[in-house]
C-alpha cells in the first residue's frame, strides 16, 4: 500500500520560498501507474489544487499559482517536491501531497482520482 | 475552470438520520466526480469515485449518484464518525482538477 509523507519547514518568511518534500513508500516515483500532486487548505477554507507531476516529469499547475510554483520528481530518493516562491500570508495553509492511479492503454494515458494522501503539513508565512 | 458548488454549506443532523449533500458543476463533467471525507488533522479520504462507485473499504451507507452537472452524496443512516467536511472533486478536464468548497456535516 502506497504511503506518502510530507516534510519541510513549518514557518517561512514573507517573500521567501516555501519548499516541501513528499516521501513515497511502497511505490516508485517513476512508475507509470501513479501520478503525484500537491493540494493545500488555507485556514477556514476548502481544498485548492496546486499542481501535478507525472512519471515523465511533465508538470501541470493551477493557473492562479503557475508563475510561482515548481513541482519536481527526484528518482534517486523516491520523492517529489514543491517550491512556491515569493510567499505571502495568503500562502499559509496545510499542504498535502497525494497520488492517484494512472494507466497507459493503447498509447493513451488515463488518470484517475487521487486515492492516497499524506497527513498534511502546516506551513505558516510570517516574519 | 470548472467550478463546483456544494450545498448546503453546513448540514446539522442527528445520528441515525439521512444526509443528502449536493454538488453542482458549472459545465457537464459526465461522471468524473468524486467525494472525499475530511476530518481535522487527517488526510482526506476518498469515498466515492466516478459519481457512484464506492472506494475500497467504504461502508455501504455511503452512496453517490448523478451525472452531467448535478451530483448527490447520500449517507443513509449517520454514524457518529461520519460528522466531518465533505468535498466533491472533478477530474473531467484532468489535469485541471477542482474541488468544491465543502459541506460541513455537524451533529445537531
Amino acid at each position: 500500500q502506497l504511503q506518502l509523507q510530507e516534510s519541510g519547514p513549518g514557518l517561512v518568511k514573507p517573500s521567501e520560498t516555501l519548499s516541501l518534500t513528499c516521501s513515497v513508500s511502497d511505490g516508485s516515483i517513476s512508475s507509470t501507474t501513479y501520478y503525484w500532486g500537491w493540494i493545500r487548505q488555507p485556514p477556514g477554507k476548502g481544498l485548492e489544487w496546486i499542481g501535478t507531476v507525472i512519471y515523465s516529469g511533465a508538470t501541470f499547475y493551477n493557473s492562479s499559482l503557475k508563475s510561482r510554483v515548481t513541482i519536481s520528481l527526484d528518482t534517486s530518493t523516491n520523492h517529489f517536491s514543491l517550491e512556491l516562491k515569493s510567499v505571502t500570508a495568503a500562502d499559509t495553509a496545510v499542504y498535502y501531497c497525494a497520488s492517484g492511479p494512472s494507466q497507459q492503454l493503447d498509447g493513451q494515458s488515463y488518470y484517475y482520482f487521487m486515492d492516497v494522501w499524506g497527513k498534511g503539513t502546516t506551513v505558516t508565512v510570517s516574519s | 475552470e470548472i467550478v463546483l458548488t456544494q450545498s448546503p454549506a453546513t448540514l446539522s443532523l442527528s445520528p441515525g438520520e439521512r444526509a443528502t449533500l449536493s454538488c453542482r458543476a458549472s459545465q457537464s463533467i459526465s461522471d468524473y466526480l468524486a467525494w472525499y471525507q475530511h476530518k481535522p488533522g487527517q488526510a482526506p479520504r476518498l469515498l466515492i469515485y466516478d459519481a457512484s462507485h464506492r472506494a475500497t473499504g467504504i461502508p455501504a451507507r455511503f452512496s453517490g449518484s448523478g451525472s452531467g452537472t448535478d451530483f448527490t452524496l447520500t449517507i443513509s443512516s449517520l454514524e457518529p464518525e461520519d460528522f466531518a467536511v465533505y468535498y466533491c472533486h472533478q477530474r473531467s478536464n484532468w489535469p485541471l482538477i477542482t474541488f468544491g468548497q465543502g459541506t460541513r456535516l455537524e451533529i445537531k
